[in-house]
C-alpha cells in the first residue's frame, strides 16, 4: 500500500536559518508526491509537486523540495525561514491506478522563532 | 483567484442529529473529493467524483454518510445519525484531473476552507 512518513511532530528553527521538513514515501511504481501547507483553521495550500524531471522542485513562497529515490525520500527546505512559515505542513503521494485522491502524513508543525 | 467554497466552517450538533456540508468546487473542474481530518492527523478520503459519478466511495461509512453530486457541479455530504467519533474537520478538494491516465490527472488539487464539525 502507497504511504509517507513523516518523522517529526514538530520542527524549530530560527528565523533567518534554513528549514528542512522530511518525509519518506514508500510506493509501487513511480511515485508523484505533494507538499501542502495548513495555517489555523484553514484549508490546505498546494506548495508544490514532483511528477518526473529534475530532483530539485520549486515551488510557492519559496520552498522547495528534493526527490532522492535511491533513500525514497522527499523532503521540504528553504534557504532561509520566515516567522510567518509557521504552520502545518503535509507530505502527500497519489493514490496508483484509478483512483487520484491524495495520500497524506501526519503532518510537521513548523515553529520560526523571530 | 477561484477559489473552492465550502459551508458551514463551523457546526455543533448533538450525536444522533443530521449535518450536511455543501461544497462548491473550481468551476470547470471534473473531480471532487471529500476528506476527513481528525485533530493530529492528515486528511483521508471520504469520497471521490469524476463529474457526477462516484470513482471512489470504499472509505466512506455508509451506514451513516451519504454524498451526491448530481449536476456534477457543487457537492452535499450528509451525516445521518451523528457520531461523537465523527467530530472532525470535513474537507472539499477540487482538481481538472479527469482520468488516471491523463496528464490532468496529475494536477495538484485545491482545498476549500473547511467545515469543522463538533458532536456533542
Amino acid at each position: 500500500a502507497q504511504s509517507v512518513a513523516q518523522p517529526e511532530d514538530q520542527v524549530n528553527v530560527a528565523e533567518g536559518n534554513p528549514l528542512t521538513v522530511k518525509c519518506t514515501y514508500s510506493v509501487s511504481g513511480n511515485p508523484y508526491l505533494f507538499w501542502y501547507v495548513q495555517y489555523p483553521n484553514r484549508g490546505l495550500q498546494f506548495l508544490l509537486k514532483y511528477i518526473t524531471g529534475d530532483n530539485l522542485v520549486k515551488g510557492s513562497y519559496g520552498f522547495e523540495a528534493e526527490f532522492n529515490k535511491s533513500q525514497t525520500s522527499f523532503h521540504l527546505k528553504k534557504p532561509s525561514a520566515l516567522v510567518s512559515d509557521s504552520a502545518l505542513y503535509f507530505c502527500a503521494v497519489r493514490d496508483p491506478g484509478y483512483r487520484t485522491a491524495l495520500i497524506f502524513g501526519k503532518g510537521t508543525t513548523l515553529s520560526v522563532s523571530s | 483567484e477561484a477559489e473552492v467554497a465550502q459551508s458551514p466552517r463551523y457546526k455543533i450538533t448533538e450525536k444522533s442529529q443530521a449535518v450536511a456540508f455543501w461544497c462548491d468546487p473550481i468551476s470547470g473542474h471534473a473531480t471532487l473529493y471529500w476528506y476527513r481530518q481528525i485533530l493530529g492527523q492528515g486528511p483521508e478520503l471520504l469520497v471521490q467524483f469524476q463529474d457526477e459519478s462516484v470513482v471512489d466511495d470504499s472509505q466512506l461509512p455508509k451506514d451513516r454518510f451519504s454524498a451526491e453530486r448530481l449536476k456534477g457541479v457543487d457537492s452535499t455530504l450528509k451525516i445521518q445519525p451523528a457520531e461523537l467519533g465523527d467530530s472532525a474537520m470535513y474537507l472539499c478538494a477540487s482538481s481538472l484531473a479527469r482520468s488516471s491516465g491523463s496528464r490532468s490527472s496529475y494536477n495538484e488539487q485545491f482545498f476549500g476552507p473547511g467545515t469543522r464539525l463538533t458532536v456533542l
